[in-house]
C-alpha cells in the first residue's frame, strides 16, 4: 500500500539547521510531485513547499522562502526538507504528502515533530 | 497569503447534516476550481475527503460532498455519524504553484 514515513525531527536551537526525510513506498515515486505541510501545536495546517516529480521545479511558502530547501532522490524514493536558520515559530509537526491531480494531497505521512527552542 | 476563513466549530446530531464554509477571495477560492478538504482526527495525519471542489476520492463515503459559490467553498456531511467527529480543513490553490489552508473547523457529533 502507499506509505510515507517521515523522520529527522527533534529539538534544535534557534538559528541551527535540521534535515527531514520522507521515505515513500507502494507507488512510483518519480511519477508524483511531493509536498511538505506543517502544523504548529494546537494550530491549523500550513503548506510549506512543493517539488515536481523530477525535481526540476520547487516552490515555497513566503514564511520559509530562503531558509528551507525541498529536494528529492528518486533513486532512493526519498523526499527531503533542509531547514536552516530555524526560528521558534517553525516549531511544528511536519508532514510529507503526495501531490495528486496537481492540487491536492494524498496520502500524508504520520508526521515528525520539530521543536525549536533554546 | 492569509488563511481561508472557516467557522471554529459546527455540531449536529447523528443522522443530521452539517455544512462547513470556507471563505477566501477572488485570488484564491474564487479564481480556481481547486479546493480540497481534509479530515483530521486527534493526533492523526490529515486525510483527503474532497478534491477539485466536489470530487470524492475512492473510499470516501458519499455522505461527504463539496461545492463552491463565488469566493466560498463548502463541505457538507449528510447523515452525520459518530466517526465524523474530527477537525476539517479546506485548502485552495492560489497560483504560482502555492497553496493556502483554511483555519479549520471542529465538527462535533452531539
Amino acid at each position: 500500500q502507499v506509505q510515507l514515513v517521515e523522520s529527522g525531527g527533534g529539538v534544535v536551537q534557534p538559528g541551527r539547521s535540521l534535515r527531514l526525510s520522507c521515505a515513500a513506498s507502494g507507488f512510483t515515486f518519480n511519477d508524483y510531485g511531493m509536498h511538505w505541510v506543517r502544523q504548529a501545536p494546537g494550530k491549523g495546517l500550513e503548506w510549506v513547499a512543493i517539488i515536481w516529480y523530477d525535481g526540476s521545479n520547487k516552490y515555497y511558502a513566503d514564511s520559509v522562502k530562503g531558509r528551507f530547501t525541498i529536494s528529492r532522490d528518486n533513486s532512493e524514493n526519498t523526499l527531503y526538507l533542509q531547514m536552516n536558520s530555524l526560528r521558534a515559530e517553525d516549531t511544528a509537526v511536519y508532514y510529507c504528502a503526495r501531490g495528486i491531480t496537481g492540487t491536492s494531497f494524498d496520502p500524508w505521512g504520520q508526521g515528525t515533530l520539530v521543536t525549536v527552542s533554546s | 497569503q492569509s488563511a481561508l476563513t472557516q467557522p471554529r466549530s459546527v455540531s449536529g446530531s447523528p443522522g443530521q447534516s452539517v455544512t462547513i464554509s470556507c471563505t477566501g477571495t477572488s485570488s484564491d477560492v474564487g479564481d480556481y476550481n481547486y479546493v480540497s478538504w481534509y479530515q483530521q482526527h486527534p493526533d492523526k495525519a490529515p486525510k483527503l475527503m474532497i478534491y477539485d471542489v466536489s470530487k470524492r476520492p475512492s473510499g470516501v463515503p458519499d455522505r461527504f460532498s463539496g461545492s463552491k459559490s463565488g469566493n466560498t467553498a463548502s463541505l457538507t456531511i449528510s447523515g452525520l455519524q459518530a466517526e465524523d467527529e474530527a477537525d476539517y480543513y479546506c485548502c485552495s490553490y492560489v497560483g504560482s504553484y502555492t497553496f493556502v489552508f483554511g483555519t479549520g473547523t471542529k465538527v462535533s457529533v452531539l
